[in-house]
C-alpha cells in the first residue's frame, strides 16, 4: 500500500496520560498536515510540514500538543496529559503540490 | 480569525436532480479551494478544486463555481445518483501568512434517494 498510513490506528488512554501517533506520508510529499476530527464535523487544521520545517500551528492548539517531522518524512504527534476533550479522530494528510492524500486516521479515546 | 462556512448541513435530492452546496471564507488571501467526499467509515478524497484566478471548473457531473469578491463558492452536483449519498467539504487554503494552511468546513450530509 502506497498510501499515507497512521498508526496506531485505535487508541485509548486514561486522562491524564500521554500519547504518541506516528503518521507515514506517500513518499516525496513535500507537505504533511496533521488535523482532528470529531462526528458531525469537518478536519479541524493542527499543524502542517514543509518538509522538515513546522511552519504553521493553530492558535487553538494548547501547549499539550506537539509535532515533529524530523527527517522530512514520517511525522509524530504528541498530546501530553490528555482531557477527555481530546476525544476524536487524528487524520494525517500529504500533498506534494495541491491535493492532499488522507490517512485512515486515528481513533482516540480518553476515558 | 479564519473561518469556512458551509450550507446546508443536510441535503436530500431525488436521483436524477440537481446538489447544490454552498461555502464562503473569511481570508481574503485565501487562494486555492477544494471539496472533499468523505464516505462513512473512510477517508476524504479530492472531488474537484479551483484556484482564486478561475471562475468556474467543470469535471463531467460535478463543477464548481467561485466569487473571490462575495468570498464564496459552490458544488454543484448534476444528475446525481445514490453512490453520489456522502459527506462534501469545502475548504479555502492560503491567506495572509502565504502558506498552505487548509480551513475546512463543518460538511454537508447529501442524501440521494433512488
Amino acid at each position: 500500500d502506497t498510501g499515507v498510513s497512521q498508526n496506531p490506528r485505535h487508541k485509548i488512554t486514561k486522562r491524564g496520560q500521554n500519547v504518541t501517533f506516528r503518521c507515514d506520508p506517500i513518499s516525496e510529499h513535500n507537505r504533511l498536515y496533521w488535523y482532528r476530527q470529531t462526528l458531525g464535523q469537518g478536519p479541524e487544521f493542527l499543524t502542517y510540514f514543509q518538509n522538515e520545517a513546522q511552519l504553521e500551528k493553530s492558535r487553538l492548539l494548547s501547549d499539550r500538543f506537539s509535532a515533529e517531522r524530523p527527517k522530512g518524512s514520517f511525522s509524530t504527534l504528541e498530546i501530553q496529559r490528555t482531557e477527555q476533550g481530546d476525544s476524536a479522530m487524528y487524520l494525517c494528510a500529504s500533498s506534494p503540490s495541491d491535493e492532499q492524500f488522507f490517512g485512515p486516521g486515528t481513533r482516540l479515546t480518553v476515558l | 480569525g479564519e473561518n469556512v462556512e458551509q450550507h446546508p448541513s443536510t441535503l436530500s435530492v431525488q436521483e436524477g436532480d440537481s446538489a447544490v452546496i454552498k461555502c464562503t471564507y473569511s481570508d481574503s488571501a485565501s487562494n486555492y479551494f477544494p471539496w472533499y467526499k468523505q464516505e462513512l467509515g473512510k477517508r476524504p478524497q479530492l472531488i474537484i478544486d479551483i484556484r482564486s484566478n478561475v471562475g468556474e471548473k467543470k469535471d463531467q457531473r460535478i463543477a464548481v463555481t467561485l466569487n473571490k469578491t462575495a468570498k464564496h463558492f459552490s458544488l454543484h452536483i448534476t444528475e446525481t445518483q445514490p453512490e453520489d449519498s456522502a459527506v462534501y467539504f469545502c475548504a479555502a487554503e492560503g491567506g495572509e501568512t502565504g502558506g498552505f494552511k487548509t480551513i475546512f468546513g463543518a460538511g454537508t450530509r447529501l442524501f440521494v434517494k433512488a
